[in-house]
Formats: C-alpha cells, sequence, structure tokens
C-alpha cells in the first residue's frame, strides 16, 4: 500500500540533545512537508521540499533542519537551538504544486 | 502574515442534524482551499477540496467557496456521532507552494 510513514510514534529528547524523526513516502510524490502542531492550534509549518537536493523554510524553521537526499525520505532533526520541542510533528506529501496533502501519522515528541 | 480563521468551538449538534463549519482567509490572491478531518491523536485526513466558487457535493460533505467574501465553508448534512472530530481549514495563498491551516474547529455530534 502507498503511502507515507513516520517512525517513531512517540520520541523523548533529553536537554541538549539533537533527535531525528523519520519520514518516508513512496507515492511518488515530489512535494514534502513538516508540520509542527501544538494543543489546541493549527498546523505550522517548519521546512518543505518540491524537488531531492532542494528544501526551503517554513513560518518557523528556527531550530529545526532538514535534509532531501532522495526523493522517498524527508528526515527532521529537532536540535538542541529549539527551547520548545515538545508538540505533535506531521509529515506530508504531495504530487504537485497546487495538489492536496496527504499525511503520515505523526510523531509525538516530548521533553524529559 | 497570511491567516486562516477558524471558530474554535466546540460546535455541538445533535444526530441527524446539518453541522456548518466556516472558515475565513486573508490572502485573496488564494486559488486552493482544503478541509480535513482531524481525531484526537491522529493525523488529518483530507475531506473536501474545492477551487471555484460555488458548492461541491461529495456524499454528506457539501464545501461552499465564495471567493468575493473570502470565505469557505463545510456543511456535514446527517451528523454521526463518529463525525466528532477537529475539521481543519486550509488555503494555498497565491504563488506560495504551502498550506496555510486555521486552529480548526471542534465539532460534537451528540446522540
Amino acid at each position: 500500500d502507498g503511502g507515507i510513514t513516520q517512525s517513531p510514534k512517540y520520541l523523548f529528547r533529553k536537554e541538549g540533545q539533537n533527535v531525528t524523526l523519520s519520514c518516508e513516502q513512496n507515492l511518488n510524490h515530489d512535494a514534502m512537508y513538516w508540520y509542527r502542531q501544538d494543543p489546541g492550534q493549527g498546523l505550522r509549518l517548519i521546512y518543505y521540499s518540491q524537488i531531492v537536493n532542494d528544501f526551503q523554510k517554513g513560518d518557523i524553521a528556527e531550530g529545526y533542519s532538514v535534509s532531501r537526499e532522495k526523493k522517498e525520505s524527508f528526515p527532521l532533526t529537532v536540535t538542541s537551538a529549539q527551547k520548545n520541542p515538545t508538540a505533535f510533528y506531521l509529515c506530508a506529501s504531495s504530487s504537485g504544486f497546487n495538489e492536496k496533502l496527504f499525511f503520515g501519522s505523526g510523531t509525538q515528541l516530548s521533553v524529559l | 502574515q497570511k491567516e486562516v480563521e477558524q471558530n474554535s468551538g466546540p460546535l455541538s449538534v445533535p444526530e441527524g442534524a446539518i453541522a456548518s463549519l466556516n472558515c475565513t482567509y486573508s490572502d485573496r490572491g488564494s486559488q486552493s482551499f482544503f478541509w480535513y478531518r482531524q481525531y484526537s491523536g491522529k493525523s488529518p485526513e483530507l475531506i473536501m477540496s474545492i477551487y471555484s466558487n460555488g458548492d461541491k457535493e461529495d456524499g454528506r460533505f457539501t464545501a461552499q467557496l465564495n471567493k468575493a467574501s473570502q470565505y469557505v465553508s463545510l456543511l456535514i448534512r446527517d451528523s454521526q456521532p463518529s463525525d466528532s472530530a477537529t475539521y481543519l481549514c486550509a488555503a494555498r495563498p497565491g504563488g506560495y507552494n504551502k498550506l496555510i491551516f486555521g486552529a480548526g474547529t471542534r465539532l460534537a455530534v451528540h446522540p
């Protein structure tokens, strides 16, 4: 079945630690996105990538980094510079510029 | 700052009634609009997309778009308890390859 796989489902970060969230898609989509969702709030865009080896900052990129070395993969690293990382992280993809987003199942990140 | 505004709710409707969810957007150049349903702790799933003024129907769902008023709505007919969720409105501003999401409206359908 085609879809987007995020892992892990739950992740705990210690202070000063970098952690990486995985996102893999087999939909052959060109565009991939990372969103952050805080309780009672909408989705805020962290980073997005329209093609391999290219990505752009979203609205809240500070403290995060990404890479897009393969079409299928778009990992997100939450660095120690992100002082409030506790949130639900959603990866999404779309086939093109004006197309709908398909979401992964999400990763809940918490701070120990 | 491009924005999408929704009433946070909760919107409470009895089973079998019509639920009406509303959304306004700030960027007049927006061309694409989407409604997503999100159950607690789960990821959003697409309910409807709409690109042109007027109504678009899909089963029990109807999306309505009025670009002059910068207004999008979602009607759910014959509401069921399983429709209880948060509904997110999203718009794609003109020239942007990203969606702007509203904070969502929580819908509660009671038996």
